[in-house]
């Protein structure tokens, strides 16, 4: 158990929609980070976030916003979903972002399926 | 971020050694190599880090080419749950510590 808590675990839903995906970090941890992993693209850095401010954007689409709030948690919007966004989405944490050596601890994942 | 090649695929024993090879001949001189697994139908986990010198512990050991442009990752006794895709990583001093992943080497193990 990382201690990185993610839900829902399993989403079924329909193209078009909007769907909203949770993070908890570790206690204690400031920085969290979202993936997304389809079979095709491997397991692609989407966003972080530091103390509920954005610190770092990776191939993250538009319809896709993300952010932390005070108590830290965040989440991760997904909107005018199309198939191709059926993929996992982890949730990582980290204590403090800039060391090049900290560790990030991954949640288990929420399995998106669009149809 | 610089970029690691692994190889796609190994194979192993249980009980026997496990050298996971990567090359990362564009590395910088602050960068960090990391080594993340994940293990099916979970998320990634933390192995092992290092920078210049040869690290161990409890999961595996660390092999860094003098030269820093390759490493190697050594699980000494290779079991059924080692079995995942392994992933070699290169670490920027920046002022995020997202980690940008490659395809990974598929570890199999068999009994």
């Amino acid at each position: 158990d990382s201690g990185v808590t993610q839900t829902p675990k399993h989403l079924i839903t329909a193209t078009g929609q909007r769907v909203t995906l949770r993070c908890s970090p570790r206690s204690g941890d400031l920085s969290v980070y979202w993936y997304q992993q389809s079979l095709d693209q491997g397991l692609q850095f989407l966003i972080h976030y530091y103390n509920g401010e954005e610190r770092a954007k990776g191939n993250i689409l538009e319809r896709f916003s993300a952010q932390q709030f005070p108590d830290l948690h965040s989440e991760l919007n997904l909107s005018s979903l199309e198939l191709g966004d059926s993929a996992l989405y982890f949730c990582a944490s980290s204590v403090v972002p800039g060391s090049n050596t900290g560790e990030l601890f991954f949640g288990e994942g929420s399995r998106l399926t669009v149809l | 971020d610089a970029k690691t090649t692994q190889p796609n695929s190994m194979e192993s024993n249980e009980e026997e050694p496990v050298h996971l090879p990567c090359n990362h001949s564009t590395i910088s001189g602050t960068d960090y190599i990391h080594w993340y697994r994940q293990l099916p139908s979970q998320g990634p986990e933390y192995v092992i880090h290092g920078l210049t010198s040869n690290v161990n512990n409890r999961m595996a050991s660390l092999a860094i080419a003098e030269d820093r442009k390759s490493s190697t990752l050594i699980l000494h006794r290779a079991t059924l749950r080692d079995a995942a895709v392994y992933y070699c990583i290169l670490r920027a001093l920046d002022n995020t510590d997202k980690l940008i992943f490659g395809t990974g080497t598929r570890l199999q193990v068999f009994p």
